[in-house]
């Protein structure tokens, strides 16, 4: 099964862009790139997801490598409620709908 | 209001006595899902559904069942729970996985503790 690859943990000051990395070396053409936060004490709640162009919302960018092997969530102005762990996720579709999570990075805010 | 309910949040109970645990979600969707959350595992999806009795496993089934009787209800069943299924359980729905907007919503979590 893909799996995805993200670094245990980043940090950011409060106001600045925060760039989080994923490496999904064994995606396959079928996989999306879904993102998931999850504050404290919450479950996981839906950020962005693309399959190959970059994407754009009111929360975040995720912007995906041409070869798609990797792909980058970007926050644009990191604010103190932005402090949670990151999920990079593929969803696929073959033989089913699994959805495989990563470790996921929890993000530091720095006020 | 959209939502995907849990019940019980917070539940105690004793090696081998069988326990369900509900998920209901509201938005009509195709998709519903059960994950458990370790830590330093992140999430790892147990079993899910792409409609009314239509199941698959995830990536770690065992000791685990479900029923989808109804769209709405995704039960997850522990016929004889041991301590290393302590852990908190996320429920998650979407639309069919067809539809470009798959987002999941996943439910506030049930914290499990096997003695």
């Amino acid at each position: 099964d893909a799996k995805t690859t993200q670094p245990n943990s980043m940090e950011s000051n409060e106001e600045e862009p925060v760039h989080l990395p994923c490496n999904h070396s064994t995606i396959s053409g079928t996989d999306y790139i879904h993102w998931y936060r999850q504050l404290p004490s919450q479950g996981p709640e839906y950020v962005i997801h693309g399959l190959t162009s970059n994407v754009n919302n009111r929360m975040a960018s995720l912007a995906i490598a041409e070869d798609r092997k990797s792909s980058t969530l970007i926050l644009h102005r990191a604010t103190l409620r932005d402090a949670a762990v990151y999920y990079c996720i593929l969803r696929r579709n073959t033989g089913g709908f699994k959805t495989i999570f990563g470790a996921g990075t929890r993000l530091f805010v720095k006020a | 209001e959209a939502q995907v309910t849990q019940n019980p949040r917070y539940l105690i109970t004793v090696t081998g006595k069988k326990l369900t645990v509900t998920c209901s979600q509201n938005m009509n969707h195709e998709y519903m899902s059960w994950y458990r959350q370790d830590p330093g595992l992140g999430l790892r999806q147990i079993y899910y559904s792409m409609n009314v009795e239509v199941t698959d496993k995830g990536d770690v089934p065992e000791g685990y069942k479900v029923s989808r009787k109804e769209k709405r209800n995704f039960p997850l069943i522990l016929e004889s729970p041991s301590p290393n299924q302590t852990s908190l359980y996320f429920c998650a729905s979407s639309p069919y996985e067809g539809s470009w907007h798959n987002e999941q919503f996943f439910g506030p979590g049930t914290r499990l503790t096997v003695l």
